[in-house]
């Protein structure tokens, strides 16, 4: 059964310092793809990335970087240089084989950036 | 683009009511997916729906159902409302076309049992 696990509950950081929050995944299918949801105060899920399990290049955007090893089963997300825009309950989620499908979150880790 | 939209915004229901929860998709996106996202529960899958037929449906007892309209529209309903049914109703929408499953949210709905 696939499963998704962020052990974080809660980061607190200082504006502008790097924070990365993990993600761990299981699942039996040799393809799969991954993705990050950010949940800001107001609710809505924000789609921020996807990942197909054919695909380890890390990728950087703006502030934003990814690292996916599949040797570990990690979907990593780090932010640079945080800022007070970025607190947010953060979600990595999961969805076995091709095709739409039901998501399996995680259970969301809140990040609380202080000024 | 429009992005997937929900209402209402907030409904108060009283135990035993029915609620009935609305979606509407991103045009040209067929499939809607509901997800619960009680306390402490992080974000549960409900139902799917595609082209008018539920495709799946998660660990939820029968008095939670819905429907898709011709349109790809949809709707939620609970019926016999319990307190635990508290929760934040999220709508999502997906591509028939893509391969990925990346899905599309919306505002979502909360619902408050009394």
């Amino acid at each position: 059964a696939q499963k998704v696990t962020q052990a974080q509950t809660e980061i607190s950081v200082v504006e502008k310092e790097d924070v990365t929050l993990d993600c761990v995944y299981e699942t039996r299918d040799t393809t799969y793809y991954l993705f990050w949801y950010k949940q800001p105060p107001s609710g809505e899920l924000v789609f921020l990335i996807r990942r197909n399990s054919f695909d380890e290049q890390n990728e950087i955007s703006g502030r934003y970087s990814w690292n996916f090893q599949k040797s570990t089963s990690s979907f990593n997300f780090t932010i640079t240089a945080s800022q007070v825009v970025d607190s947010a309950v953060y979600f990595c989620a999961l969805s076995e084989g091709t095709g739409r499908r039901a998501l399996t979150f995680g259970s969301g880790t809140r990040l609380q950036v202080q000024p | 683009e429009a992005g997937v939209t929900q209402s209402p915004t907030h409904l108060i229901k009283t135990r035993g009511q029915q609620a009935t929860l609305r979606c509407s998709p991103i045009s040209g996106h067929t499939s809607v997916y509901w997800y619960q996202q009680a306390l402490g529960l992080g974000l549960q899958f409900l139902l799917w729906y595609d082209e008018g037929e539920e495709r799946n449906r998660g660990n939820f007892p029968p008095r939670f159902s819905g429907r898709q309209f011709p349109n790809y529209s949809s709707e939620l309903n609970v019926n016999a409302l319990e307190l635990e049914d508290s929760a934040l109703y999220l709508c999502a929408s997906s591509f028939s076309g893509s391969s990925y499953n990346e899905q599309f949210f919306g505002p979502g709905t909360r619902l408050t049992v009394l």
